[in-house]
């Protein structure tokens, strides 16, 4: 089974500043997506970003980026020019490309942001 | 467009008993999946289910079950509620089983078990 480590419970970034948010995962398949999530108060869970293991160009959406590194086996998030708007839960997951009905969440980083 | 909906929002049931939880995919989404989000964790899968057909089971037990609908609307329903079942419910769709684009997901239905 596959596991998803976000090793940071807790991030607080300054308004207009950059936040990076850690995601390592543990896999023995060569091919998967990753995507990340952010969770508001409001509960839904939004999709930010995902990325395909197959492709080595970083995904970028906007302000977010992505650090993904196979042979780490590492994902990280970066929040460029922060916005009070993004203060929420964000959440790392993974999904196999054979077993692929199902997203395997890690625990979460809640994201402050300080005007 | 609607996105997905759950209901209801929240609701308050006591040990033991049984609940129904409801989801209404995207229009055209064929796929449902359910996750289960206890209070300070990232969500857990329970069911997908594509096509009325149940596709992947997650690690829960018996008591939890799941249908699809005719329309794709699909019912969550747990007997026998326990103290532990009190979580955050939510509902995710996409176009068909292999979501390469990722899920849309709902609000969530907010159980609490007393």
């Amino acid at each position: 089974a596959q596991t998803v480590t976000q090793s940071q419970p807790e991030m607080s970034v300054q308004e207009a500043e950059t936040v990076t948010l850690s995601c390592t995962y543990d896999t023995s398949e060569s091919d998967y997506y990753l995507f990340w999530y952010k969770q508001p108060p409001s509960r839904q869970m939004i999709l930010v970003i995902r990325q395909e293991a197959y492709k080595q160009q970083n995904a970028t959406e906007n302000r977010f980026s992505v650090n993904f590194q196979k042979a780490a086996k590492s994902f990280s998030l970066k929040i460029s020019d922060s916005q009070l708007g993004d203060a929420a839960m964000y959440f790392c997951a993974y999904r196999s490309v054979n077993n692929d009905y199902k997203l395997s969440f890690g625990a979460g980083t809640t994201v402050t942001v300080r005007a | 467009d609607a996105g997905v909906t759950q209901s209801p929002t929240h609701l308050i049931k006591t040990r033991g008993q049984h609940v129904t939880l409801r989801c209404s995919p995207i229009s055209g989404h064929k796929s449902v999946s359910w996750y289960q989000q206890v209070l300070g964790q990232g969500p857990q899968f329970i069911f997908q289910y594509y096509e009325k057909e149940e596709r992947g089971r997650g690690n829960f037990p018996d008591r939890f079950s799941a249908r699809q609908f005719p329309n794709y609307s699909s019912e969550l329903n747990v007997n026998a509620l326990l103290l532990g079942d009190s979580a955050l419910y939510l509902c995710a769709s996409s176009p068909t089983g292999q979501a390469r684009g990722g899920y849309t997901f709902g609000s969530g239905t907010r159980l609490t078990v007393v």
